[in-house]
């Protein structure tokens, strides 16, 4: 089937505005986790879902960031008053189980650019 | 917290020569390792897992060590393509069941 998918795949907004990012993990896919990568960086983990409860957002680097998931299906990632350091490309990954030895399939990103 | 260091400096080697890679990590000493591909304005893409009991692992061109008395895993690319070119990423279990932790990464490219 589809892998997984991410939209927008760029997104340029101002200082101070909103954004939602979503992200379809591969169908049948229970794990699904968010990363932040800079440019030139690792992957930064962001939060973890197993189903629709996040276990683990320790990632998340502020109350201005929010993400949700519905059953085992799509997530969005939300941003409130976005600053310029959260310019950045949004990674999104799904994987069977959600153990560490799963393989994680990773969508094409959106890539965030605030002005 | 885990430390992951991969080559800081990008690779750029002749087409038909082996690529290194390196992968050092410090503190907690992980039950394994992935190996991951990231081409440019993508998401990685898994190569190989290997397990602390393992010595080396094979896939085809690729090959994976994992040294955990030195704490370090190399990555190997033998008979390299130019289609080889991209970012390797190293990502290390964390202790528990869900979470990896991924190093920076090192940009290979592969010259015709």
């Amino acid at each position: 089937g589809a892998g997984v998918s991410q939209s927008p795949s760029n997104k340029v907004t101002e200082k101070g505005k909103d954004v939602e990012l979503r992200c379809d993990p591969i169908s049948g896919h229970t794990a699904l986790y968010w990363y932040r990568q800079r440019l030139g960086q690792g992957l930064e983990f962001l939060i973890y879902f197993q189903g629709n409860s996040a276990p683990d957002k320790s990632g998340l680097p502020s109350d201005r960031f929010s993400a949700e998931r519905t059953g085992e299906s799509v997530s969005t990632l939300t941003i409130q008053r976005t600053q310029q350091e959260d310019s950045a490309v949004y990674l999104c990954a799904s994987s069977q189980q959600g153990i560490s030895t799963d393989t994680q399939y990773f969508g094409p990103g959106t890539r965030l650019t605030v002005l | 917290s885990q430390k992951i260091e991969q080559n800081s400096e990008a690779l750029n080697i002749q087409e038909g020569k082996t690529a290194t890679l390196t992968c050092n990590y410090t503190n907690y000493s992980p039950a394994y390792l992935q190996w991951y591909r990231q081409d440019p304005g993508r998401g990685p893409v898994f190569l190989l897992l290997i397990r602390e009991n393992e010595k080396e692992k094979r896939k085809e061109r690729l090959k994976v060590t994992f040294d955990t008395t030195l704490k370090q895993s190399l990555f190997h690319i033998t008979a390299s393509q130019p289609a080889d070119s991209a970012t390797y990423l190293c990502a290390l279990d964390m202790g528990n069941d869900y979470k990896l932790s991924f190093g920076a990464g090192t940009t290979v490219t592969v010259r015709a």
